[in-house]
């Protein structure tokens, strides 16, 4: 089983300011999955990346795949507070290994 | 579409006491999975399906039992409830093929005392 790190474990920052967390792991990943988890509620998946070096963008998040494709980062512009929540990243085929996640808290 | 859907969404049960989770989906697909999410612990993979009839056991599955008797459908089940499976539920599912996205529902919180 892929086992995947999380880091920072906790970020709380105030709004406006700008953020990377990240996603490494000992060995290679076939594709790897951002989602995202408002308090409450079930993950939801916010992007999935393939290819190394490949980067995706989604408004104010910037989602990157190492070359080596055993890291990733997601790094968020002007953060608001609409994005406090629980980043977390997965890997696998048929069933997902998930890291334990980042929680960001933006305060106004 | 309604996606998934959990039943039910909070739950108080005594140690020793028995429960089913209901999972259902609309969106016709072949995979099924429940997680359970403690602090600090992340998303762990309790059973799974991949498909009608079919049932594998993921990374804890001690204390649980499953059944996929009908495709939109999956339970999960514990005969004996202890403490340390007080924790916070997640059914998802998704479609056959790589990389593909796993909708989650809602969650169901569960105590027990």
């Amino acid at each position: 089983t892929q086992l995947l790190e999380q880091s920072p474990q906790f970020l709380s920052i105030q709004e406006g300011e700008n953020l990377t967390v990240y996603c490494n792991s000992s060995s290679v990943f076939s594709s790897l999955q951002w989602y995202r988890q408002e308090p409450g509620e079930g993950p939801v998946l916010l992007v999935t990346v393939v290819t190394g070096g490949e980067v995706k963008k989604l408004k104010r998040l910037t989602f990157q795949f190492g070359d080596a494709r055993k890291d990733s980062s997601l790094h968020i512009t002007a953060a608001q507070p609409g994005d406090t929540g629980l980043y977390l990243c997965a890997s696998g085929y048929s069933t997902l290994t998930f890291g334990k996640g980042t929680m960001l808290l933006v305060s106004p | 579409n309604a996606g998934v859907t959990q039943t039910p969404k909070f739950r108080v049960l005594k140690t020793g006491q028995s429960m089913t989770l209901l999972c259902a989906q609309d969106m016709n697909h072949e995979y099924m999975y429940w997680y359970r999410q403690d602090p600090g612990m992340g998303l762990r993979l309790i059973h799974y399906s991949v498909g009608e009839g079919t049932t594998a056991k993921g990374e804890v599955p001690d204390g649980y039992n499953v059944s996929r008797l009908k495709k939109q459908n999956f339970l999960l089940g514990l005969e004996s409830a202890a403490p340390s499976q007080t924790s916070v539920y997640f059914c998802a599912s998704r479609t056959i093929g790589t990389g593909e996205t796993q909708y989650f529902g809602p969650g169901t919180r569960l105590l027990v005392l």
